[in-house]
């Protein structure tokens, strides 16, 4: 089984400042995914980034990239030039790669990120 | 990519009741899956509902508890029964896609069930 940590349950900064949410995790597989998703007030999970565990390259999506350590297993996300709609709940996940195709998530406690106008 | 309807979106049921929560894929998908996500808390995952099979429960979460259908690729039911507040959360239904660089977990809205 597979374990997701994630130790800011909150976090706060100014618009426009750079946030970094932590996340590490504890798994046996080999191939797998790790995710950000981001839950606003609505509740709909919204995929953030997603990176490739056999891919060393850290992925970036506009203002969101991530820090991936495999061999330390972290999953770090930064957030650049942070943005009023970035309020939210942030939820690092992994998700299994099994013979039957993608397996169900395994979700870190989450993070409450707000941005101050 | 997948479009999840997942109906009802909320719901206020008495104590010692059921209620079913349905959700409807726009593609066909192998397997489905059953989340529960308590106030102020992260998502845990019920169960995996597999077409053509019993559902695939997790650590914590019992058949009688949660029963699942699962008739066809497109289509789930969670039912939660016998309510107690305890049961107060947000259920939601989502759908893997595996495509290397465009793998994703897609989401119902959920539904906020509120036990009184």
């Amino acid at each position: 089984a597979q374990t997701v940590t994630q130790s800011q349950p909150e976090m706060s900064v100014q618009e426009a400042e750079t946030v970094t949410l932590s996340c590490t995790y504890d798994t046996s597989e080999n191939n797998y995914y790790l995710f950000w998703y981001k839950q606003p007030p609505s509740r709909q999970m919204i995929l953030v980034i997603r990176q490739e565990a056999y891919k060393q390259q850290n992925a970036t999506e506009n203002r969101f990239s991530v820090n991936f350590q495999k061999a330390a297993k972290s999953f770090s996300l930064k957030i650049s030039d942070s943005q009023l709609g970035d309020t939210a709940m942030y939820f690092c996940a992994f998700m299994k790669i099994g013979g039957g195709g993608a397996d169900g998530l395994t979700f870190g406690k989450g993070t409450h990120l707000i941005i101050q106008p | 990519s997948a479009v999840i309807s997942q109906k009802p979106s909320r719901d206020i049921c008495q104590r010692g009741t059921s209620l079913t929560i349905q959700c409807q894929v726009d593609s066909q998908v192998t397997m489905m899956f059953w989340y529960r996500q308590q106030p102020g808390q992260s998502l845990t995952l019920i169960a995996t509902a597999n077409q053509g099979s019993e559902a695939t429960y997790e650590s914590g979460f019992v058949i009688d508890k949660f029963p699942i259908s699962r008739p066809n690729l497109t289509f789930s039911t969670l039912t939660v029964s016998n309510l107690s507040p305890e049961d107060s959360s947000i259920y939601l239904c989502s759908v893997g896609l595996q495509g290397g660089s465009r793998t994703e977990a897609f989401f119902g809205q959920g539904t906020r069930l509120t036990v009184v």
